[in-house]
């Protein structure tokens, strides 16, 4: 059936390092594709999203890859910061009011 | 405020007993949505608003779970003879249109005892 899953459950980074989190997706009908930061007790929040005829995004310290070859997707955090410290969810526009989320990366900034 | 609101924030229920969440989405978004969030897990969508209307109910799980939004504005999420299964976070969500770029409430915690 159709899935969104993260290759990695728990990510540790050094901070300032920057930072990698990857995303498969099996849906090849999808055309968005959308990256989530959630902390702790909260809702998850709008990082950055790439439409599927982009191959690459970026934003203020991210960067968002499309691999539609593979079906693969990564978002890429520059110069990681404590703040960073989340869980990262990938989701997929699978129709015109639905969207899909992968089960999540924790990222652990070490100090 | 300017986002999402959700109340209550956590909510403890004794099996059995109906529960209703509410969710004020931002002003002038016209499309609502409710996800369920287990420990550990992504969200799952459970329901979809355009204005008034309920427009996807496909991830409701059963017929125990009933949403409304009757004015096109706040939503409320109800739950009857909730179920220990049902424990979760329910996350509700507003966008101007469609399912891109969803502003997310802080959500409720609901555990069924």
């Amino acid at each position: 059936g159709e899935s969104v899953g993260l290759h990695l459950p728990t990510l540790s980074v050094q901070e300032g390092d920057n930072s990698i989190i990857n995303c498969a997706y099996s849906n090849s009908a999808s055309d968005y594709f959308i990256w989530y930061k959630q902390e702790s007790g909260k809702g998850p929040q709008f990082i950055i999203d790439i439409r599927s005829n982009m191959d690459k995004r970026q934003g203020q310290r991210v960067t968002v890859l499309l691999n539609k070859t593979v079906k693969h997707l990564s978002l890429q955090i520059a110069a990681t910061q404590p703040g960073d410290s989340a869980v990262y969810f990938c989701a997929e526009n699978i129709s015109d009011d639905k969207i899909i989320f992968g089960k999540g990366t924790r990222l652990h900034i070490l100090p | 405020g300017a986002g999402v609101s959700q109340s209550p924030r956590y909510k403890v229920a004794k099996r059995g007993q109906d529960v209703a969440l509410r969710c004020d989405p931002i002003s002038g978004h016209v499309s609502l949505f409710w996800y369920q969030q287990a420990l550990g897990q992504g969200p799952e969508f459970l329901t979809y608003f355009q204005n008034e209307a309920q427009l996807d109910k496909s991830g409701l799980p059963s017929d125990r779970f009933f949403a409304e939004r009757p004015e096109g504005s706040v939503s409320t999420l109800k739950i009857q003879r909730t179920q220990q299964e049902d424990s979760a976070v329910y996350l509700c969500a507003s966008s101007l249109a469609g399912p891109t770029k969803q502003f997310f409430g802080p959500g409720t915690r609901l555990t069924v005892l």
